[in-house]
């Protein structure tokens, strides 16, 4: 019962370098979520995919790209790292449950661009 | 302003206190209600949710929601060391795709 893994847990880049954050998850939930996590701000929401084959940007989709690959993994691109995007990812999926959306996250990928 | 507010903290309370935490909202269309909980370097998991205005309890929390002051609140009894984390309120108006907005949290310190 793994639910939502996340990859690299810690990654360290600087300025204007590139890289992906994977996320997977096993629940079998057709939502997948990327948020970032800035103290002060709490969660805000950079892209999600509704389903298999569709994405949409969020509130602060500046900067960054997303792919769902397939219904299990969702992953999150920064082509060109800013130090504004040293931040706390966080992959979440949802199910519905009741009528209420229920987000299950990972354990977040910390990130600092230098 | 945000569409969630909810004050930062740090409360810090002793062991057995009763804790309330409290968010809250300009939009009326919210109808469901969540409060996660988020340890240190983890990510947020739910505590648990109502729908609407009225009272949940599960255990040692109560859930409430008074929908007429835009005005949530969770109640922690007999707070325990183990309570320590970042409480953070969540509210969608639907299930549609952008699923929940969040509270910026309140980081909880409950004293031995």
């Amino acid at each position: 019962n793994a639910g939502v893994t996340q990859t690299p847990k810690f990654q360290v880049l600087k300025t204007g370098q590139s890289m992906t954050l994977q996320c997977a998850q096993d629940m079998n939930h057709n939502s997948m979520y990327w948020y970032r996590q800035d103290p002060g701000m709490g969660l805000r929401l950079i892209y999600y995919s509704a389903s298999e084959g569709t994405t949409d940007k969020g509130e602060v989709p500046n900067g960054y790209n997303v792919s769902r690959l397939n219904k299990r993994e969702f992953s999150l691109r920064l082509e060109s790292a800013a130090p504004s995007q040293t931040s706390v990812y966080f992959c979440a999926s949802k199910a519905v449950s009741s009528g209420a959306n229920v987000l299950t996250f990972g354990a977040g990928s910390r990130l600092t661009v230098l | 302003q945000k569409e969630v507010e909810q004050d930062p903290g740090p409360l810090s309370v002793p062991e057995g206190a009763i804790v309330s935490l409290n968010c809250t909202y300009s939009n009326s269309a919210f109808q469901y209600f969540m409060w996660y909980r988020q340890y240190s370097r983890k990510g947020p998991e739910l505590l648990m949710y109502t729908y609407s205005s009225g009272n949940k309890e599960d255990g040692r929390f109560t859930a409430q929601v008074d929908k007429s002051s835009k005005y949530i609140s969770l109640f922690i009894r007999d707070s325990q060391p183990s309570d320590s984390a970042t409480y953070l309120c969540a509210m969608s108006g639907d299930t549609g795709r952008r699923a929940l907005t969040f509270g910026s949290g309140t980081r909880l310190q409950v004293q031995p």
